[in-house]
Parts: C-alpha cells; structure tokens; sequence
C-alpha cells in the first residue's frame, strides 16, 4: 500500500532560520510523483514541486530545496532564510501512476516567528 | 497549467440540508477528483469523476452521501448530501496537470450548524 508520513507535526523557528521538512513515502510501484504543497490560512493548495521517481536531482528555487533519496525513499523540503509568509501547512504527497490520484501525508505545520 | 474556479468558497448550512460545490475549469480534461479536509487534518480522495461513466468512490465514501455529476469536460459537482456536523470540512476539486501536477481549486470551506 502507497503512504506519506511526515513525523513533524508543528515547527517554530524564528525569521531567518532554516528549517527542513521531512517526508517519508511507502510504494511498491517503480514509477511514481512526488509533491509538497502549501496550504496557507486561507485553505488553498499551492503547488510547489512535481518530482518523478526517475529523477533523484536536488532542486533548488530561490530560499527553497527539495532532496530526494529514492534509497532511504524520502522527499525533505528545505526553506532557507525563512520569513514570516512562509508560515503554513506544508503537504507532502504521492501520486499513483496515470491516475492522479493523490495521497497525502498528514502535513507540517510551520510557524515562523518574528 | 489549469485554472479552476471553485465555487462557494465557503459556507454554513443547517444539519440535514444539502449542498452542490461546483467546479470549473478553463481547460477540458478528462479527469477530475474531489477530495475533503476535515480540520486540522489531511487531505482524503472522495471520488474521481471523468466525464460520461459514473463516478468511482473511494473506500469510505458513497455516492447516496456525495453524489457526483460530470456534465461535460470542463465541470463537475460534489453534493454533500443530508449533512450533518461531521460534514464540516473543506472540500477540493483537483484535475489532472500533466505539466505540474495535479491543480486544486481554491477550496469550499463548509461548516454545518
């Protein structure tokens, strides 16, 4: 069966700080997406990095970063120099192949502090 | 990538009434998915809706509670049938993106009373 744990429940840093999200998945299929969302207050999902299982590069965009290990099967997510707007629900999520079907872990709540 | 617009955005309804969440899209796509959060929780699959076949439910979810039309490629709606507090929630559609992803509409957030 396919699951996405993400241990941490709820972070505080202070403004500045870097802070690393984890995310563990669990699948039997050889071909898979990896995701991290962002869910602010407001309740949107905001789409911030698609990965398939072929590709095992790091990627950075501006203050975020995403590391992908296919052999400890985990996706961290890394915000660097963290700020306020920062603060949200963060998703990790597991999509099953041609179907696009989502399964989500049970997201991190980051609270960053001024 | 898709644009959805999702509507009502949010609402407060009386245990034992119904409401329809519809959900637009800018684009025509084949598949569209409905997904509910319940506070404080994560997101769960409802349903998947492609247009002209009946709507697969996932397990714990049937279609006399959340019953799914899918008109044509471009819309769908979600009722949340015969509510009641447990129902409160926010509910998502979702399309298929193969460029980036799935895409979410903004969300419904409902609460029953």
């Amino acid at each position: 069966a396919q699951k996405v744990t993400q241990a941490q429940t709820e972070i505080s840093v202070v403004e500045k700080e870097d802070v690393t999200l984890d995310c563990v998945y669990e699948t039997r299929d050889t071909t898979y997406y990896l995701f991290w969302y962002k869910q602010p207050p407001s309740g949107e999902l905001v789409f911030l990095i698609r990965r398939n299982s072929f590709d095992e590069q790091n990627e950075i965009s501006g203050r975020y970063s995403w590391n992908f290990q296919k052999s400890t099967s985990s996706f961290n997510f890394t915000i660097t120099a963290s700020q306020v707007v920062d603060s949200a629900v963060y998703f990790c999520a597991l999509s099953e192949p041609g179907t696009y079907k989502y399964i989500f872990g049970t997201g991190t709540r980051l609270k960053v502090l001024a | 990538s898709a644009v959805i617009s999702q509507k009502p955005s949010r609402d407060i309804c009386q245990r034992g009434t119904s409401l329809t969440i519809q959900c637009q899209v800018d684009s025509q796509v084949t598949m569209m998915f409905w997904y509910r959060q319940q506070p404080g929780q994560s997101l769960t699959l409802i349903a998947t809706a492609n247009q002209g076949s009946e709507a697969t439910y996932e397990s714990g979810f049937v279609i006399d509670k959340f019953p799914i039309s899918r008109p044509n490629l471009t819309f769908s709606t979600l009722t949340v049938s015969n509510m009641s507090p447990e129902d409160s929630s926010i509910y998502l559609c979702s399309v298929e993106d193969p460029g980036e992803g799935g895409t979410f509409g903004s969300g419904t957030r409902l609460t029953v009373v």
